[in-house]
This record gives C-alpha cells, structure tokens and sequence, in this order.
C-alpha cells in the first residue's frame, strides 16, 4: 500500500480565501508531482519537483504554487481561490531510479470546490 | 512531446467476460514505458500493468494483460472475467526516456461499469 498522504480529502471554500494543500510521503522519494484533474478527464501535471528546493511548472499553467522544504512534503498553495481551480487534485511521488519503470504512487487526492 | 489518446470514453461489460481498453501513443523518445491505472469513484489512483518499449513480451499481471503493439503505437489493456470492483475510470499514461521530472502523461481516460 503506498504511503501518500493529502489532506484535506474534500474542501469547500470561499472565493478569495488563500488555501493550503497539503501532500506527505513516507517512502523517501524524490520526485513528487501535482496533477489537476476535472471530474471524469484526464489529469494533467501542474508542478514537480526533483527534490528538495526544486521545483518546476509542469504542462497545464496553474495559478497555484509549491515548495519543497523537505522530502517527504509537497504542499501546494493558492493565495486567492477561484470557482475557476474547482478540481480535484492529485499528488503523487515516485523514486530517482531513472528506470522508465518507475511506478509513481499517488495519494487520495483533495477534491476542491470554491463557492 | 508526448500524447496517450483514449477514444472510449464508457464502455459496458457483463460480469465475468473480458473487456479491451484501448489506448493510442504518439512520442518522438527512442525508449518508453507505458502504464495502465484505475481510478474507482473515492478518486485515488491504483497502478496495474507496465509495458516497457522494448520488453519481447506483453505484459501480464492477473487478470490484466497487456496488448502491445509497438508498430501501430498501441497499448490495449484486456481484464479478462469482469468483476463489478472493476467498475472505474481507466486511464492509460507513459513515460519518455526523455521526459521531464520523468513525469506520467496521461490520456483522457475510459469508465467502465460491469453489469450483473
């Protein structure tokens, strides 16, 4: 069973409250990634990062930031929420192996919606 | 740049038979790796087949399989004796070689409901 965390599991918020999502991992990994994923379509990346104080925009532009301060963690901000950034996100974590097989695990995700 | 198209978008099995998920890739990488995940309605993503471009040999792992067809860049996923747990979203994703933060592209995925 993968150890990857998101908290909160759901979220309800206000538009232009700032908020925090938040990912944790107990495998030690040091790739960790968001992905962005509106009800029944694809997920799309909006941020990784190879480890500690890296972190990179992934295919899809996103308003939203992360930081990498230490490995097991990967929050993820938004300073004034949206109805636009209603979504579920994804966080996901995977080793530095360089393998192609490298499975990535994912947490249970945060569904969000800002009223 | 990579791209997984998945043109089924739901698709309907009774319990007990065997379903084709298929899965189209485009990518200008020598070397890939494909991966088929399910995503039941709590939302989490479960990971249940890899195929690597060059493995000689379809990929298995109970009662998934893995259609591999290298030429006509295709990657199928067969669940053979359907079973109702298998109702979820199914989405097929790769890895380039050269892919950045060797991240997962994924395609837009296909829901599956399996009838008793």
């Amino acid at each position: 069973e993968a150890d990857i965390y998101q908290t909160p599991r759901y979220l309800v918020i206000g538009t232009g409250k700032k908020i925090t999502l938040e990912c944790s991992q107990t495998m030690g990994h040091d790739k960790m990634y968001w992905y962005q994923q509106d009800p029944g379509m694809e997920l799309h990346l909006i941020h990784y990062s190879y480890g500690v104080n890296s972190t990179e925009k992934g295919d899809l532009s996103s308003e939203s930031t992360v930081s990498r301060i230490r490995t097991e963690h990967f929050p993820l901000t938004l300073e004034s929420a949206r109805p636009s950034h209603t979504s579920q996100y994804l966080c996901a974590s995977s080793e530095s192996s360089g393998r192609l097989n490298t499975e990535a695990f994912f947490g249970q995700g945060t569904r969000l919606t800002v009223v | 740049a990579q791209k997984i198209t998945q043109t089924q978008p739901g698709m309907f099995v009774q319990e007990k038979e065997a379903v084709t998920l298929d899965c189209t890739y485009d990518t200008s990488d020598p070397s890939y790796g494909l991966f088929w995940y399910k995503q039941p309605s709590s939302g989490e993503m479960i990971f249940l087949i890899y195929q690597g471009s060059y493995d000689q040999q379809n990929a298995t792992e109970g009662r998934y399989s893995l259609n591999f067809q290298k030429a006509r860049k295709s990657a199928n996923l067969v669940i053979s004796a359907s079973q109702l747990g298998d109702s979820a979203m199914y989405f097929c994703a790769m890895r380039g070689m050269r892919a950045a933060g060797n991240k997962l592209t994924f395609g837009g995925g296909t829901r599956v409901l399996v009838k008793p």
